[in-house]
């Protein structure tokens, strides 16, 4: 389809371990959004890239999150030695606009569990 | 510091009753609000969006009021019904910010 593409849909993974979550976003979208959603909990902003560079990167919760997305496309975010508290649903979003007033559109989230 | 909040979690009306869910915001440099609908499993989806030039934007059965000195807005669902039932989000940002800040959102049951 023509959404913004999520994988993998759940990951299950240890303690300690490192993730990757990758984010395939509509097609001429300059703006790609990370967000994170616990439980009950609305999303939460962690980084926001425009083009390749990130424009805004004041909610990643510590320096074992990181992102990238090298040609401007699809981006990963990577978390180094997860911990339980890690777990939530990493949902990413696109959007048309060059400034934070469009909407944002959403893929489906990738559900992250550490156990 | 929440800068968005939804104050009910839930909410439950009747099929054709009018939904209305609300919204508070802290920050005044906010000038851009967004209603997003979300179902089980899926991400949040675009519902309805205001400028804070103006006060009231309508999109058929959706209507969104803004009420700046209150700092306070609302979603008006005319007639409600059982599609509607989702949890509903409330977003702000404002120009150049690039990014939107949720509520923890309110979750509609319409009932037949």
């Amino acid at each position: 389809g023509a959404g913004v593409s999520q994988t993998p849909s759940n990951k299950v993974t240890e303690k300690g371990k490192y993730v990757e979550l990758r984010c395939d976003p509509i097609s001429g979208h300059t703006a790609l959004y990370w967000y994170r959603q616990s439980l009950g909990q609305g999303p939460e902003f962690l980084i926001y890239f425009q083009g390749t560079g990130a424009a805004d990167d004041s909610g990643l919760p510590n320096d074992r999150f990181f992102a990238v997305r090298p040609e401007g496309s699809v981006s990963t975010l990577k978390i180094q030695r997860t911990e339980r508290g890690d777990s939530a649903v990493y949902l990413c979003a696109s959007s048309f606009l060059e400034v934070g007033t469009g909407e944002l559109f959403f893929g489906e989230g990738s559900r992250l569990t550490v156990l | 510091d929440q800068q968005v909040k939804q104050n009910s979690p839930s909410l439950s009306v009747q099929e054709g009753r009018i939904s209305i869910l609300n919204c508070d915001y802290t920050n005044s440099m906010f000038d851009y609000f967004l209603w997003y609908k979300k179902y089980p499993a899926e991400g949040p989806t675009f519902l309805i969006s205001i400028s804070s030039i103006k006060d009231k934007n309508e999109d058929g059965r959706f209507t969104v009021f803004l009420n700046k000195s209150a700092k306070h807005l609302s979603l008006h669902i005319v007639p409600s019904q059982p599609g509607d039932s989702a949890v509903y989000f409330c977003a702000a940002s404002y120009t150049n910010a690039g990014k939107s800040t949720f509520g923890d959102g309110t979750t509609l049951t319409v009932k037949p």
